[in-house]
């Protein structure tokens, strides 16, 4: 079966723009979960969605947000860049039921803010 | 603070060497997995644990909850230049959600 999809790989934003970030989870997936990645941070969460709604919430400002779709593709939205937003954003799909964790990962879209 | 430390940070070795990595706590867990990220890539499930003590292999790499269930180790035997990467420990955030906490990581370099 296909794997989690994230569009655009690659993204150049300058400071202040915003950006939107899209991900097809695998078929039958209904959570997403979208974290950051830095060298000096690591993996950070920054929210979940199931179902449509948003689930859990990470310590980002509300600059950062998402949604989800009927069909659960999800996208999230990053107002008003700054440098310090550069960084991997990783989406990651689950069935997320009772007992299961196992995520599964796109490859990412890779952001830099100039 | 955080919740995952895994050790070694970093981690250069010659092919055929064994290793060791860590992911400790002090707090009790259901579950944890460790998951191996390459380079331009998200980060691919290798395992998962849920009963303290358990030990699972997967070919040269063998993982170890602990009896607590405080803490893990991954053991690669006869490490080949294609183990690179970026090991990560994960366990789950609280409530049954998707969440998953994520340690620093253990950026391994295997050389010919």
């Amino acid at each position: 079966k296909a794997g989690v999809t994230q569009t655009p790989r690659y993204l150049i934003k300058t400071r202040g723009q915003q950006v939107t970030l899209s991900c097809s989870p695998i078929s039958g997936h209904r959570s997403v979960s979208w974290y950051q990645q830095t060298p000096g941070q690591g993996l950070q969460f920054l929210f979940e969605y199931f179902s449509e709604t948003q689930r859990n919430k990470g310590n980002f400002p509300g600059r950062f947000s998402g949604r989800q779709f009927s069909n659960s593709r999800s996208e999230m939205n990053v107002s008003t860049l700054e440098l310090g937003d550069s960084a991997l954003y990783l989406c990651a799909s689950s069935l997320a039921g009772p007992g299961n964790t196992e995520a599964f990962f796109g490859q990412g879209t890779r952001l830099t803010v100039v | 603070t955080q919740l995952l430390e895994q050790s070694p940070q970093f981690l250069s070795i010659q092919e055929g060497e064994n290793l060791t990595v860590y992911c400790n706590s002090s707090s009790v867990f259901s579950s944890l997995q460790w998951y191996r990220q390459e380079p331009g890539e998200g980060p691919v499930l290798l395992v998962t644990v849920v009963t303290g003590g358990e030990v699972k292999k997967l070919k040269r790499l063998t993982f170890q909850f602990g009896d607590a269930r405080k803490d893990s180790s991954l053991h690669i035997t006869a490490a080949q230049p294609g183990d690179t990467g970026l090991y990560l420990c994960s366990v789950p955030g609280s409530g049954n959600t998707g969440k998953l906490i994520f340690g620093q990581g253990t950026t391994l370099q295997v050389k010919p």
